[in-house]
């Protein structure tokens, strides 16, 4: 099976700007995540989708982050306007029954 | 507390020793325990799975404790290539939440 992929693998962008991250679920999984790792820190939860819809966003720092998963299919996590704290590796994954299946990731940097 | 805590160490050990990590979970209704695997700048990979009867594969053993609420990774017989964060991870709940631990660093020297 294909795996989680996600789009762009790097981004730098100046503070201000806007970037929008998109990530490819595998077939078939319900649940989608975006989990952001800035460096030197864990691994942390920003939010969860069960099909289309947003179950826990309780992550999300701002709102200057919205995250979508129209159709219930891929999803985009956008951040309007991007800080230079927002650096870091976004994550996003998928499941189905049991574990989790990452995307390589998008390493996002500001500037 | 945190939900899940785990030793960030680092853990520095010689080839071919027996080392092991612990994690602790807040959550009694968690459903499912992984182990990950993170290398650097890499995404993190699932180890295995950990189950109340323990399970095994090759090198590595996980056990989950649940009266405790913790569960283990035991790796024998340490390579260099295993040097890397290894990441505890919790399922559960009515909505599937996926908690991460903080990762517990490895380095195995030679």
């Amino acid at each position: 099976e294909a795996g989680v992929t996600q789009f762009p693998s790097h981004s730098v962008i100046e503070k201000g700007q806007t970037v929008t991250l998109r990530c490819d679920p595998i077939s078939g999984h319900d649940n989608l995540y975006w989990y952001r790792r800035v460096m030197g820190k864990e691994i942390k939860f920003l939010l969860h989708f069960v099909k289309e819809s947003k179950q826990d966003e309780s992550g999300m720092p701002n709102n200057r982050f919205l995250a979508e998963r129209t159709g219930g299919t891929y999803s985009t996590l956008k951040v309007q306007p991007a800080e230079l704290e927002d650096s870091g590796v976004y994550f996003c994954a998928s499941s189905h029954a049991t574990g989790l299946r990452f995307g390589s990731g998008t390493r996002l940097t500001v500037v | 507390r945190k939900e899940v805590e785990q030793d960030p160490g680092p853990f520095n050990v010689p080839e071919g020793a027996t080392v092991a990590f612990n994690c602790t979970y807040s959550n009694s209704a968690s459903q499912s325990f992984f182990w990950y695997r993170q290398d650097c700048r890499k995404e993190p990979k699932l180890l295995m799975s950990v189950y109340s009867s323990g399970n095994e594969d090759g090198r590595f053993t996980a056990q989950l404790n649940r009266a405790s609420q913790y569960i283990s990774l035991l790796i024998r017989d340490s390579k260099l290539s295993d040097s890397a964060t290894y990441l505890c991870v919790v399922m559960g709940g009515g909505y599937q939440k996926v908690t991460f631990g903080t990762g517990t660093k490895l380095q195995v020297i030679p």
